[in-house]
């Protein structure tokens, strides 16, 4: 089934201490990017990549770092997380980037940050 | 750089009700404009798709959406709420500049009463 995986699906740590959010997709897919989803905010884009060891910042970057040494795996790394990090965390992917493509997603990481 | 707003973060209307959720965007070229439905405990997935083939687009579970360019909308329809509908609703935008820069409006949750 094609899918994009996320771990944990949920996860309560305290400040500071450093966490990585992992996501693969098995659909050989070029893109992938994180958003995070807070009430009345919608989704924000934290950061994308368009292939392996290509990455970008998105919206809201601070806080946050992402390494993808494989095309499908994209782990989203909070170094040293703070209770503003907070959120509901969603990984996606879609095939060679354009304006029209479809983003398939994973069923999201719900972060609390104490 | 392009934005879309959606209008009501609740909606409510009663089982076999006429569901219209608003969307209006902002884009200086030619946009992709997207729906995605999230269910409860789940990620997004896709509704329906506009690019530029037909401005009546159908999309899953019978709903559609018009783009009409002179509005900037993009407004979602259905003609008949049913009680599996209730979910958050996310009207997003995309241009072709190389990459996939999908940028989410604020949602709309969509309730359904008996």
């Amino acid at each position: 089934e094609a899918q994009v995986t996320q771990n944990p699906r949920y996860l309560i740590t305290v400040t500071g201490k450093k966490l990585t959010v992992t996501c693969s997709q098995n659909m050989n897919h070029e893109y992938m990017s994180w958003y995070r989803q807070d009430p009345g905010l919608g989704l924000r884009q934290i950061y994308y990549s368009m292939n392996v060891e290509v990455t970008d910042k998105g919206d809201v970057p601070e806080g946050y770092k992402v390494s993808r040494k494989e095309k499908r795996n994209f782990p989203l790394i909070l170094e040293s997380p703070s209770p503003n990090q907070t959120s509901l965390y969603f990984c996606a992917s879609s095939f060679i980037p354009s304006g029209a493509n479809v983003l398939t997603f994973g069923a999201g990481s719900r972060l609390t940050v104490l | 750089a392009q934005s879309v707003t959606q209008l009501g973060s609740h909606v409510s209307v009663s089982e076999g009700a006429l569901v219209l959720l608003r969307c209006n965007y902002s884009s200086s070229v030619p946009p992709y404009l997207f729906w995605y439905v999230q269910y409860p405990n789940q990620g997004l997935q896709l509704l329906l798709k506009y690019t530029s083939a037909a401005t009546l687009v159908k999309g899953i579970n019978g709903f559609e959406a018009e783009f009409k360019k002179s509005e900037t909308s993009f407004h979602l329809t259905k003609p008949s709420a049913h009680m599996s509908d209730a979910a958050e609703y996310f009207c997003a935008v995309s241009v072709d500049t190389g990459f996939q820069k999908l940028v989410f409006g604020t949602g709309t949750r969509l309730l359904v009463s008996p």
